[in-house]
């Protein structure tokens, strides 16, 4: 079946303008999570969704970032006013249900640089 | 708060040699604990899994033991393939967490 897919897979943006990144889960996983990959500070945890219970946005590094569900499935990550730091692999992942037991699939990423 | 380690990288090996690649945690109560894989151009992947103490993960000729005495969580391999080169995480959650923390990764190059 399909896997998780992520859009744009790279996305080049100018310093202080606005982005969004995608993930469309696989279907039926409840929980949903982003990560980000950098050189810098390896892979990092963002935010994650389950079900409909308010989101872990612990790992958020700034006010700029901000993330939402739609409908329990898709999911949007809007980075507002980009800095250079910003660019990473953004990362997402879904799973079955909340639990450690339950494998987490991974997209292939969404690649920012920001110029 | 949690953190995993892994030896440094790159590694690069010959077919059919040994594989470790060495991971240790800090971490309180009794986390789960992960090696993901990811291969050139490919997504992350889980590789195996170990949910508690002694309890060996295993999958694709890799192994990984959880020895809570000693923090850690090796990979190993007998013999490795051309088609193991990939970056190597180590990984864990904590209980009623959700969200993997992460080592740095471990380059593997593995020589025909």
């Amino acid at each position: 079946g399909a896997g998780v897919s992520q859009s744009p897979s790279n996305k080049v943006t100018e310093k202080g303008k606005d982005v969004e990144l995608r993930c469309d889960p696989i279907s039926g996983h409840t929980a949903l999570y982003w990560y980000r990959q950098s050189l810098g500070q390896g892979l990092e945890f963002l935010i994650y969704f389950q079900g409909n219970s308010a989101p872990d946005k612990s790992g958020l590094p700034s006010d700029r970032f901000s993330a939402e569900r739609t409908g329990g499935s898709v999911s949007t990550l809007t980075i507002q006013r980009t800095q250079q730091e910003d660019s990473a692999v953004y990362l997402c992942a879904s799973s079955q249900a909340f639990g450690s037991s339950y494998e987490q699939y991974f997209g292939p990423g969404t690649r920012l640089t920001v110029t | 708060g949690d953190s995993v380690t892994q030896m440094e990288g790159p590694v690069t090996l010959s077919e059919e040699a040994f594989l470790t690649i060495n991971c240790t945690y800090t971490a309180t109560g009794y986390p789960s604990l992960f090696w993901y894989v990811q291969y050139p151009g490919e997504g992350l992947q889980l590789l195996l899994k170990a949910t508690k103490a002694d309890d060996k993960g295993s999958n694709k000729g890799f192994e990984a033991t959880y020895r809570k005495e000693t923090t850690s969580f090796h990979l190993e391999k007998g013999s490795v393939q051309v088609s193991d080169s990939a970056v190597y995480f180590c990984a864990l959650t904590q209980e009623g967490a959700q969200k993997l923390v992460f080592g740095q990764g471990t380059r593997l190059t593995i020589n025909p």
